[in-house]
């Protein structure tokens, strides 16, 4: 069964601290897999998003990484925010090899950052 | 222009109404979603069009149909909706083959009572 797990289900991290956030996934064959932030009551906006040749990508404070072998990302978050403060979601596409983009969600790891 | 936009932002509906909510892109994306999203939980897709034609059907109940009039405007009408149907209702676009460029709309915070 395609799943996507991630840990850890919250935490609370002091402003400045940097963080990681842990996701693996069953999903086979394998396409692409996303990283979206999502404040409370708002859509999901797309961190990062890496193919199974990508190893690491970055978007400002917020860098992903992924092993295709042992199926884990990480999202890692340097000099934390009070605008971090969010659910962060891990997205995996698989490959149907045909229009049928039904992405595979975690049940996402929700960040409080405390000043 | 690489914004999903969604309106309302915000609907009380009784359940007895008829309402739509809306969703338009300009990306050029020939692929529009509706999920429907409860607290604290991931997204859960409902319907999938591709090139204006609904591909998938998540076996969403009646009391939702989409409608898609062109490849901009996603609609999503909603008729005799039940209070467990309160949610937050995200429109997301995309191209069509890969789901490249998968973008999320801010969402339409529905309540029904």
């Amino acid at each position: 069964k395609n799943q996507v797990e991630q840990s850890p289900q919250s935490l609370i991290i002091l402003e400045g601290k940097n963080c990681t956030l842990q996701c693996n996934y069953t999903v086979s064959p394998f396409s692409n897999l996303r990283w979206y932030k999502q404040d409370t009551g708002r859509g999901p906006v797309s961190l990062t998003i890496m193919t199974f040749s990508e190893n690491t990508k970055s978007n400002g404070r917020y860098t992903a990484t992924l092993d295709a072998d042992t199926k884990q990302s990480s999202l890692h978050i340097t000099a934390s925010q009070l605008s971090d403060s969010a659910s962060y979601i891990c997205v995996v596409s698989p490959n149907y090899g045909g229009a049928t983009n039904k992405l595979i969600f975690g049940t996402g790891t929700l960040l409080a950052v405390q000043p | 222009d690489t914004e999903v936009t969604q309106t309302p932002k915000h609907l009380v509906m009784g359940m007895t109404n008829k309402k739509s909510l809306k969703c338009e892109q300009h990306m050029g994306h020939r692929a529009m979603y509706w999920y429907k999203q409860k607290a604290k939980k991931p997204p859960e897709l409902m319907f999938v069009y591709s090139y204006e034609k609904l591909s998938i059907n998540e076996s969403v109940p009646s009391r939702f149909s989409p409608e898609c009039p062109n490849s901009s405007l996603l609609n999503l009408h909603l008729h005799a909706l039940q209070p467990e149907d309160s949610a937050l209702y995200l429109c997301a676009s995309s191209h069509p083959l890969g789901g490249e460029g998968y973008t999320f709309g801010s969402g339409t915070r529905l309540t029904v009572v």
